[in-house]
């Protein structure tokens, strides 16, 4: 069974960085894109970016531009995200999702909370 | 960017009623929109994919229509388990960009 295992809740200071695994088992790594998407408390599904790591090519959303990196190391199916410059208005579950070429996110992760405070 | 418009932002109705929840695009964007189950405290589940297309697993009950810039999800007999918040997703240029969403309650 395809499975997509995030590491655990973190909690930062304003400016520092936070990096996000994700390990997918189960299936092929190469064929499907991962992307990332977030969710604030109480808000909606906000998209950040994704990694096609068969093409080694990342996309990101304007609004992440700058301060986001999303990497894979393949060898161990894992992709990873990094966010810096970390404020209070990025407390949030971050996601990571599997798709194929459609961009229909069919196998999520359990989710990361993610708590900036000083 | 084309701008995704999701109504109502809530909704309730009696087990058994037939729902629709909509979406609508800035600009056509043929079929390429996904939705969304995100049930309280969980992990969001796809539903339909490119706008008609139910997930394997994924009560019949539930349907995705349209085409071009208007697009309906439609939940046909409603049940209790169906409290959640559903969301669309447009994919057809980036960014990906997810509707505000639309809060499902249960009279």
């Amino acid at each position: 069974q395809v499975q997509l295992v995030q590491s655990g809740a973190d909690a930062k200071k304003p400016g520092s960085s936070v990096k996000i695994s994700c390990k997918a088992s189960g299936g092929s790594f190469d064929s499907y894109t991962f992307s990332w998407v977030r969710q604030a408390p109480g808000q909606g599904l906000e998209w950040m970016g994704r990694l096609i790591p068969i093409l080694g090519k990342s996309n990101y959303a304007q609004k992440f531009q700058g301060r986001l990196t999303i990497t894979a190391d393949e060898f161990t199916s894992t992709v990873y995200m990094q966010l810096s410059s970390l404020t209070s208005e990025d407390t949030a579950v971050y996601y990571c999702a599997r798709s194929g070429a459609n961009d229909a996110y069919n196998i999520w992760g359990q989710g990361t909370l993610v708590s900036v405070s000083s | 960017d084309i701008q995704m418009t999701q109504s109502p932002s809530s909704l309730s109705a009696s087990v058994g009623d037939r729902v629709s929840i909509s979406c609508q695009a800035s600009q056509d964007i043929s079929n390429y929109i996904n939705w969304y189950q995100q049930k309280p405290g969980k992990v969001p589940e796809l539903l339909i994919y490119d706008a008609s297309n139910l997930q394997t697993g994924v009560p019949s009950r539930f349907s995705g229509s349209g085409s071009g810039t208007d697009f309906t999800l439609t939940i046909s007999d409603l049940q209790p388990e169906d409290i959640a918040t559903y969301y669309c997703q447009l994919y057809d240029n980036l960014p990906i960009t997810f509707g505000q969403g639309t809060r499902l309650e249960i009279k």
